[in-house]
């Protein structure tokens, strides 16, 4: 199918490790890419190919994936990520973009 | 490092065309390999890709919303536009423009948006 699915909340307790996931059938030909969302503000992107991070992302964030499921990890979470994150990727065409539905984090 | 900027009217009337423009700066967006997306976010919603056209002019767009939309590229201005003809109320949201840089290598394929412009709201009303 041409969809990625994301849990729609997640919860984790201050300096702990979560893991967010995201599943779809182009993830077998796809890393997905992790973007962060805070309220009334534009997504950054946190995490792209295998496991990078752009410059200024924390070395807490880090990317796994396995078949059809990637995973964004936050190890030690902070009061500060809490967030929606989104995964996305390219359908199987390579012609449409895909974005997960959104996982909100908060931070207990 | 570039910077996207997202500009065009607030408020729309149903059944008309709604136009935006990114503006880009702190590069061209002619340079090989990135494409421009425009994504949107319905109020309390997820992202939502429309569509995204390429450093040559070359578009693709969300299947649902392809007999509305077009989208192009103007070099000298260093911007791309979006037109949604046909509006209703479906259509409120804050809109997006976003870089991308689709690619594959080494047997895996890779989308990455490493770059947002802030948003600008859009709200279809009478």
């Amino acid at each position: 199918s041409s969809e990625l699915t994301q849990d729609p909340a997640v919860s984790v307790a201050l300096g702990q490790t979560v893991r967010i996931t995201c599943q779809g059938d182009s993830l077998r030909s796809y890393y997905a890419s992790w973007s962060q969302q805070k309220p009334g503000q534009a997504p950054v992107l946190v995490i792209f190919g295998k496991n990078n991070r752009p410059s200024g992302i924390p070395d807490r964030f880090s990317g796994s994936g396995s078949r059809d499921t990637a995973s964004l990890i936050i190890t030690g979470a902070q009061a500060e990520d809490e967030a929606d994150y989104y995964c996305n990727s390219r359908d199987s065409s390579g012609d449409h973009v895909l974005f997960g539905g959104g996982t909100k984090l908060t931070v207990l | 490092q570039v910077q996207l900027q997202e500009s065009g009217p607030g408020l729309v009337k149903p059944s008309e065309t709604l136009s935006l423009t990114c503006t880009v700066s702190g590069g061209s967006i002619t340079i090989t390999s990135y494409y421009w997306g425009w994504i949107r976010q319905s109020p309390g919603k997820g992202l939502e890709w429309i569509g995204s056209i390429s450093y040559v002019g070359r578009t693709n767009y969300e299947p649902s919303l392809k007999s509305r939309v077009t989208m192009s590229l103007d070099t000298s201005k260093n911007q791309i536009s979006l037109n949604l003809n046909s509006v209703t109320a479906a259509d409120t949201a804050v809109y997006y423009c976003g870089r991308e840089r689709p690619y594959c290598s080494g047997g895996y394929c890779y989308s990455i948006f490493d770059s947002w412009g802030q948003g600008t709201r859009v709200n279809v009303s009478s």
